[in-house]
Formats: C-alpha cells, sequence, structure tokens
C-alpha cells in the first residue's frame, strides 16, 4: 500500500542554518504531496504542496520539489529561525480515497 | 486559523465512558475527515464524510462511529472507551466541488482526549 517515510527526529539547528528534511514515498499513480507542521500545543497547518513532478512547493522560506525519479519530496530552507521549531509532517494523497498518508513526523528544534 | 473548529477541545473521562467530538468545515467544504495522532500509531486516517454520506473508511475501530449533519458539521462518537484511546483527534475539511480527488486538507485545532 502506499505509505511515507521521513527522516528521523529530532532535529537540532542553530539559528540561520540550512535545513534538510528527507521524505520519500510509495504510491500507485501519481500522488499529490504534503508539508504539514505541527507547532507546539497547535493543531496541523499545510505548509506547502506540489501535485505533479518536477513542481515546486514554496511558503515562509520553505521550499520542496516533487521529484518523481527518486519518489522523494524532501523539505528545505536556507535559514531557519527559532519559530520554525515544531513537527514537520511529510503526507500523500493518491486519490484513491482522498486520505491523507502520513509519515511519523521530523521535530526541529533551532536554539538561538 | 484554517476556519475548521473543534469542540471541545480538551477532554477526560474514565474507561467505559462515551464521548461526542465535534467539527465544523470550513464554509462551504462539503468533505469531512477524521484523524487520530497518538504516540505509537501516529497520524491514522479514520473516516471521511461527503455531503451526509460516508465516503471511506480508515482504521476506525467498531466502538467509533461518525456521522455528518444537514449543515455539513460531523460528530465523532466514541463509546466503550479504553486507556489506548486516548490522543488528539483532527477533523479536517475540503470542497470536495467538481472533479476533486487529492485535494488539500484544512484541519482544525483538534481535540485532546485523555481516558483515565
Amino acid at each position: 500500500g502506499d505509505s511515507v517515510t521521513q527522516m528521523e527526529g529530532p532535529v537540532t539547528l542553530s539559528e540561520e542554518a540550512f535545513l534538510t528534511i528527507n521524505c520519500t514515498y510509495t504510491a500507485t499513480g501519481y500522488p499529490s504531496l504534503f508539508w504539514y507542521v505541527q507547532y507546539p500545543g497547535e493543531g496541523l497547518q499545510l505548509l506547502l504542496k506540489a501535485t505533479k513532478a518536477d513542481d515546486k512547493g514554496s511558503n515562509k522560506g520553505f521550499e520542496a520539489t516533487y521529484r518523481k525519479e527518486t519518489t522523494s519530496f524532501h523539505l528545505e530552507k536556507g535559514s531557519v529561525q527559532v519559530s520554525d521549531s515544531a513537527v514537520y509532517f511529510c503526507a500523500l494523497n493518491s486519490g484513491a480515497t482522498n486520505k491523507l498518508i502520513f509519515g511519523t513526523g521530523t521535530l526541529l528544534a533551532v536554539q538561538p | 486559523d484554517s476556519g475548521v473548529t473543534q469542540t471541545p477541545k480538551h477532554l477526560i473521562t474514565a474507561t467505559g465512558q462515551r464521548v461526542t467530538l465535534r467539527c465544523s468545515p470550513r464554509s462551504g467544504d462539503l468533505s469531512v475527515y477524521w484523524y487520530q495522532q497518538s504516540l505509537d500509531q501516529g497520524l491514522q486516517f479514520l473516516i471521511q464524510y461527503y455531503n451526509g454520506e460516508e465516503r471511506a473508511k480508515g482504521n476506525i475501530l467498531e466502538r467509533f462511529s461518525a456521522q455528518q449533519f444537514p449543515d455539513l458539521h460531523s460528530e465523532l462518537n466514541l463509546s466503550s472507551l479504553e486507556l489506548g484511546d486516548s490522543a488528539l483527534y483532527f477533523c479536517a475539511s475540503s470542497p470536495s466541488r467538481g472533479k476533486w480527488s487529492q485535494e488539500t486538507q484544512y484541519f482544525g485545532p483538534g481535540t485532546r482526549l485523555l481516558v483515565l
């Protein structure tokens, strides 16, 4: 079945460091891919998405490119801030049932 | 703010009891989804309703049920509660108009359930 694999956390970075959180997927067909973010004590917020191969999603300085050849959707940011500390979830929607399938989440801790 | 509201925010109850979680979707959204977030299972899809009808079922226990009302709000009913049901329950919604596979889902703030 469809699945999402994320790198294990926690990821601890200093402010202004470069961030990469790896995400790979297994899916039949051509899924849409998403990154959601969960700040402490809050719900899930959509960070960015991509709906087809080679699409790049971007928001708030974060980017991810839909790579069909490597079945990946890695999240990157050039310079992280303390306020980016949160749990990041990679997810796919293959459309068969329109349900989201999530990775396990990656905790990012940014230190000043 | 996603526009999806959930009540209550927190719920503490005892084993064997029954609770109801409520969700109001974004204005105009026809689909409502329920997800469970727990430490051991992660984020798991439970069930989807579209315009009042059940559309898809995931890993939902038989002790759990849901419905979507004519005003499109939804309720998730959890009965015969066990300690392991303690989790964060999210509701999400999406427009589901026209060709609507692989839509973006917008999440509410969640209801944190603690079963003692």
